[in-house]
């Protein structure tokens, strides 16, 4: 159980393009879900909380006109990388929290891996 | 807010040795320590916590160690293998906060 799929697991944009890239959790329900950038080498670094039904969570230095997070029902967030350049390429994962299970264990997704032209 | 702070960067051993990986952190209200495996190109799987109330836990040949007081943990791997080869991070949390990752470590296990 706890599982979590993102789509797609690769993708290749021109400059000024956006894209969408999705979260869901397959067998269960998450109010929250996380967004996260790793670039080559380093670690997580939170972009934002999305949280079901309202305005998601930015942290500090991250554009939320830039990176759009809509989590409109318990089990699919989307990200949307707006007029994407080459500095947005990364590594993008998404995890959510089985809010029914004790504890704050995380489920990550498999990554998007986001190369702009 | 929490501080994570993780080492080694990176682990070089022989198979069959033991590696320790080493985590401090800032909060004393932090009660959850996961560790986390990333393969390359792969997400981050879960592959053992603790909880502030307990010292010490193992799951096969691996081990997590905790001590409040100094505010540290650590990541036990024995008798490594190659297949142990990944980027280990920390994170620390309290109650229904979100996570706090180290920088991670890269362990390299050599046949």
């Amino acid at each position: 159980g706890a599982v979590v799929s993102q789509h797609p697991s690769r993708v290749i944009c021109k400059s000024g393009t956006s894209v969408k890239i999705e979260c869901r959790s397959l067998d269960f329900q998450a109010t929250t879900m996380f967004w996260y950038r790793q670039f080559p080498k380093q670690s997580l670094m939170l972009m934002a909380t999305s949280n079901e039904g309202s305005k998601a969570t930015y942290e500090q230095g991250v554009e939320k006109d830039k990176f759009l997070i809509n989590h409109a029902s318990l089990t699919l967030s989307t990200l949307t990388v707006t007029s994407a350049h080459p500095e947005d390429s990364s590594f993008y994962i998404c995890s959510a929290r089985d809010h029914t299970r004790t504890g704050n264990e995380q489920f990550f997704g498999p990554g998007t891996r986001l190369t702009v032209l | 807010g929490e501080n994570v702070e993780q080492h080694p960067s990176t682990l070089s051993v022989q198979e069959g040795d033991s590696a320790v990986i080493k985590c401090t952190y800032s909060d004393s209200a932090s009660n959850y320590f996961p560790w986390y495996k990333q393969e390359l190109g792969k997400r981050p799987q879960l592959i053992i916590d603790i909880r502030s109330n307990v010292g010490e836990k193992k799951d096969q040949r691996i081990a997590v160690t905790l001590n409040k007081t100094a505010k540290h943990f650590s990541l036990h791997i024995t008798e490594t293998q190659p297949e142990d080869s990944a980027v280990y991070f920390c994170a620390a949390s309290k109650g229904s906060y979100i996570p706090t990752f180290g920088r991670g470590t890269s362990l390299i296990v050599h046949p």
